[in-house]
């Protein structure tokens, strides 16, 4: 079954870490995001990428960084400069960005904390 | 002012009521609509993408302002399954998604 793939599903970072959520597609879509989601809070955008080798800041980029070196494969580092890192990250993506009533499709998650 | 707003919530109704969520946005520009819905700690699904000229999906029925720049969802009769947090969600022409906050939905036996 096509789908997306998020792991690991729970995830600890110590303090001064950098830690990397994986996220793989196998439905050939072309443009790949991620999310932030806090405790009642709707989602918020921090990186997305429309097409190989090429990403963009969303709106809380400061912190984390991206690949996309593969048309499915889109990894999020968390990095030491991201001080609040606890939250429910969401991988998503869709078939191409540009046409209307292009749906997002998301994985199941990564909930990262703070040790 | 926040790009999609929802009303706060939470909702707490009766099995078997009829419940209406509202949703604004401020970007004229918007090109398609769309209410996800999210189980706790779950992933966002897509429950209906919302046309112009309003659809409905059994007990689901969509409408889109377009000159007021609001959209709603009704839910008639109500299920306990119905329970989640519907997120309302906008996209501006070859942009992204914007996630409104949602509104959290809680069908009591």
């Amino acid at each position: 079954d096509g789908g997306i793939t998020q792991s690991p599903k729970y995830l600890f970072r110590k303090e001064g870490q950098n830690v990397t959520l994986s996220c793989e597609q196998n439905l050939n879509h072309d443009a790949m995001y991620w999310y932030r989601q806090d405790p009642g809070q709707g989602l918020r955008l921090i990186y997305y990428s429309q097409i190989v080798n090429d990403f963009q800041k969303g709106d809380i980029a400061e912190g984390y960084s991206v690949s996309r070196e593969k048309k499915e494969s889109f990894p999020l580092t968390v990095t030491s400069a991201q001080k609040n890192p606890t939250a429910f990250y969401l991988c998503a993506s869709s078939i191409t960005v540009g046409r209307s009533y292009e749906k997002l499709f998301f994985g199941s998650g990564t909930q990262l904390s703070v040790l | 002012r926040k790009e999609v707003e929802q009303d706060p919530g939470p909702f707490n109704v009766p099995e078997g009521a009829t419940v209406a969520f509202n949703c604004t946005y401020s970007n004229s520009a918007s090109q398609s609509f769309f209410w996800y819905r999210q189980d706790c700690r779950k992933e966002p699904k897509l429950l209906m993408s919302v046309y112009s000229s309003g659809n409905e999906d059994g007990r689901f029925t969509a409408q889109l302002n377009r000159a007021s720049q609001y959209i709603s969802l009704l839910i008639r009769d109500s299920k306990l399954s119905d329970s989640a947090t519907y997120l309302c969600v906008v996209r501006d022409y070859g942009q992204n998604f914007v996630f409104g906050p949602g509104t959290r939905l809680s069908v009591l036996p």
